[in-house]
């Protein structure tokens, strides 16, 4: 059974700091792994896809690295801003749960202006 | 970027009442479409995974009579909420892919109130 476990819960920090979300999974049979952004009362919006050949991927300031065979993954964001406040959520889509994707519980990120 | 649109975005209602929510993909072909369920301060669910043109799959403990699913085109999928009560409340999402290597994109959800 995959298992998607994120730390921190909840995460504060001032504005302009760089910070790291991680991400672990228990099975390493995967297709791809996302990261989501989730704010209050709305959907998800897709932030990087990275599949399971690939180490990284990278858009503007976001950052997201795979390390499959450790089962880890990291959300890497620079110079933060107080619009980054939001929930991240990070899935894995896997092979022996026939590419559904399985969600962590998300970190809750407040950027303090 | 590929869209998913979702409606209603919110539906107040009685107990009794059937409600149903849409949801699209605007400028993709969506052969896989799914729908989840979010209580306040939790993670997503997965309800069920619909693939065009079949029945619906649904994980354990969801009740396929209670939430019908239709996925009759590669464009739309709705889910139906029959005879809703209140513990039936709760935030909806849809997501929409075109195939396995791409990534889920999600609609803004619904929040259903059951009276």
């Amino acid at each position: 059974k995959q298992e998607v476990t994120q730390i921190p819960a909840a995460l504060s920090v001032p504005e302009g700091e760089n910070l790291v979300l991680n991400c672990s999974f228990t099975d390493s049979a995967i297709y791809n792994l996302q990261w989501f952004r989730q704010d209050p009362g709305k959907g998800l919006t897709s932030l990087l896809l990275i599949q399971s050949s690939q180490r990284e991927q990278t858009s503007g300031r976001l950052n997201a690295s795979l390390d499959k065979s450790s089962g880890r993954s990291t959300l890497y964001i620079a110079a933060s801003q107080p619009g980054d406040s939001a929930t991240y959520l990070c899935a894995v889509s896997g092979y022996n749960q026939g590419g559904k994707l399985i969600f962590g519980q998300g970190t809750e990120l407040s950027v303090k202006p | 970027g590929a869209v998913v649109s979702q409606h209603p975005s919110r539906v107040i209602c009685k107990s009794g009442t059937s409600v149903k929510i849409e949801c699209r993909s605007l400028d993709f072909q969506a052969t896989t479409m799914f729908w989840y369920r979010q209580f306040p301060k939790q993670s997503l669910m997965l309800m069920a995974t619909s693939n065009e043109g079949s029945k619906a799959t649904y994980e354990q403990g969801v009740e396929k009579d209670k939430f019908l699913i239709n996925h009759a085109s590669l464009t739309l999928s709705t889910l139906t909420v029959t005879s809703a009560h209140p513990e039936d409340s709760s935030f909806y999402i849809c997501s929409a892919r075109s195939d396995r290597n791409q990534p889920q994109h999600f609609g803004d959800g619904t929040r259903l109130s059951i009276l």
